[in-house]
């Protein structure tokens, strides 16, 4: 099957704990990306990464750090959770590192800090 | 920066009625943003429904139809007889910046509820 996987599907943790969330897609995309949809279904880009360059960091608190480890995978790392930090994360790929091609999502991973 | 404004919230119709979701942007990066409209169904991820990166032109799938018009900024999402089959949640999604990033600016999304 080929599509964009996230795991785990929700993760419940308390504030101050390091959580990381994983990201596989298996439809041969050079470009992936990390989205936050908060509590008001806002969507919002974090970043991109290119054949694993970051290509896209916008104003994420320094605990937020993306791990690539090839161009399938892009994982996030959270450090020290915050209560704000409670969100879906969704990750998507696409299969130009340029314009806008169709971003392709993966179901999301629902954050609870207590 | 980049903005989109969409319908807020929720909006039920009742099945064969007619739906517009509106959707008007700003952007200060480039002078023809692309435009697209995703889609949420129940149990689903996010999908795209349809796409129009070219200023006076009409988008289509799935019944619904959204024309890029720059000169109100806008790109309102609409169908003429919508079915049960679409509820779902519906988002306007601005890219502008151009160059290597592909990053997409979206609305807040409307959550559509149809009715029989």
């Amino acid at each position: 099957e080929t599509a964009v996987f996230q795991t785990p599907n929700y993760h419940v943790t308390q504030v101050g704990n390091e959580v990381s969330f994983n990201c596989k897609q298996t439809l041969g995309h050079d470009t992936m990306y990390w989205y936050k949809q908060d509590s008001k279904k806002l969507l919002k880009i974090m970043f991109s990464y290119n054949n694993k360059q970051l290509i896209v960091n916008e104003t994420v608190p320094r605990r937020f750090s993306p791990q690539s480890s090839d161009k399938a995978h892009l994982n996030l790392r959270i450090k020290s959770v915050e209560p704000e930090d409670s969100a879906v994360y969704l990750c998507a790929s696409s299969s130009r590192d340029w314009g806008y091609a169709e971003q392709f999502f993966g179901p999301g991973t629902r954050l609870t800090v207590l | 920066g980049d903005s989109v404004t969409q319908t807020e919230g929720q909006v039920t119709v009742s099945e064969s009625k007619s739906l517009i979701i509106n959707c008007t942007y700003s952007t200060t990066s480039i002078a023809y943003p692309n435009l697209f409209w995703y889609v949420r169904y129940p149990g689903e991820g996010l999908q795209l429904l349809l796409k129009v990166i070219t200023a006076g032109q009409k988008g289509s799938s799935r019944g619904f139809e959204a024309t890029y018009n720059k000169e109100t900024t806008s790109f309102h999402l609409q169908k003429a007889s919508v079915q049960e089959s679409d509820s779902a949640v519906y988002y306007c999604a601005l890219g502008a910046t151009g160059g290597l990033s592909g990053k997409l600016t979206f609305g807040e999304g409307t959550q559509v509820t149809v009715i029989s």
